[in-house]
């Protein structure tokens, strides 16, 4: 069964730093490409990262910069390094596995982590 | 870069069928793959269609996907609508540079 177990959620300050963690189990972790998508409070659905299984890697223009997307293979685990931390940063963030031929899509969802951004 | 248009919130009764769009603003609808996802009030999202018109194993076929090109628009149909289908729906697609892109979501209401 494919598990997708994020981490490392919390209340930070203005220009504070966090890291996420998605654990993942149940599959072939380094055939996959995979996601982080953030849902604001009562908001939709928004694209953050993306990270390919050759370790491509992209940002939306809002974190650009700020945000590091990153993989180890050998410990099946994605993550988010997030800097500079915003009150428009606050969120539910998701791990999501990207189908596994195009890429296109998410199979795969993570129950989420919050990140509150708040002095 | 895109955007893609969604309807704010549909209603229809149960037993009807209702139809969701999703508008892409520039470049065509069919460059890109479409994706529909069901997110029910406090749970994670789960895909209902995959590559414009692709249901995954589970999802009933009362769901269906297709795109448009005269409309440059994707559309989620889901027929003989059920109250356990009231949830917010968002379509995504993806750009040349790899970034996806999600529609701003529907609310679906069956009463």
């Amino acid at each position: 069964e494919v598990q997708l177990v994020e981490s490392g959620g919390g209340l930070v300050k203005p220009g504070g730093s966090l890291r996420l963690s998605c654990a993942a189990s149940g599959f072939t972790f380094s055939s996959y490409s995979f996601n982080w998508v953030r849902q604001a409070p009562g908001e939709g659905l928004e694209w953050v990262s993306s990270i390919t299984s050759a370790t491509y890697i992209y940002y939306a223009d809002s974190v650009q910069g700020r945000f590091t997307i990153s993989r180890d293979n050998a410990k099946n685990s994605l993550y988010l390094q997030m800097n500079s931390l915003r009150a428009e940063d606050t969120a539910v963030y998701y791990c999501a596995r990207a189908t596994y031929i195009t890429g296109a899509s998410a199979d795969s969802w993570g129950q989420g982590t919050l990140v509150t951004v708040s002095s | 870069n895109f955007m893609l248009t969604q309807p704010h919130s549909v209603s229809e009764s149960p037993g009807k069928t209702v139809t969701i769009s999703c508008t892409r603003s520039s470049g065509s609808i069919a460059s890109n793959y479409v994706q529909w996802y069901q997110q029910r009030p406090g749970s994670v999202p789960t895909t209902v269609i995959y590559e414009d018109n692709q249901r995954p194993s589970g999802v009933p076929d009362r769901f269906s996907g297709s795109i448009d090109s005269s409309s440059n628009s994707a559309s989620l149909t889901i027929s003989g609508l059920k109250t356990e289908d009231e949830a917010d729906y968002y379509c995504q697609s993806y750009d040349s540079s790899n970034h996806w892109v999600f529609g701003g979501g529907t609310s679906l209401t069956v009463l």
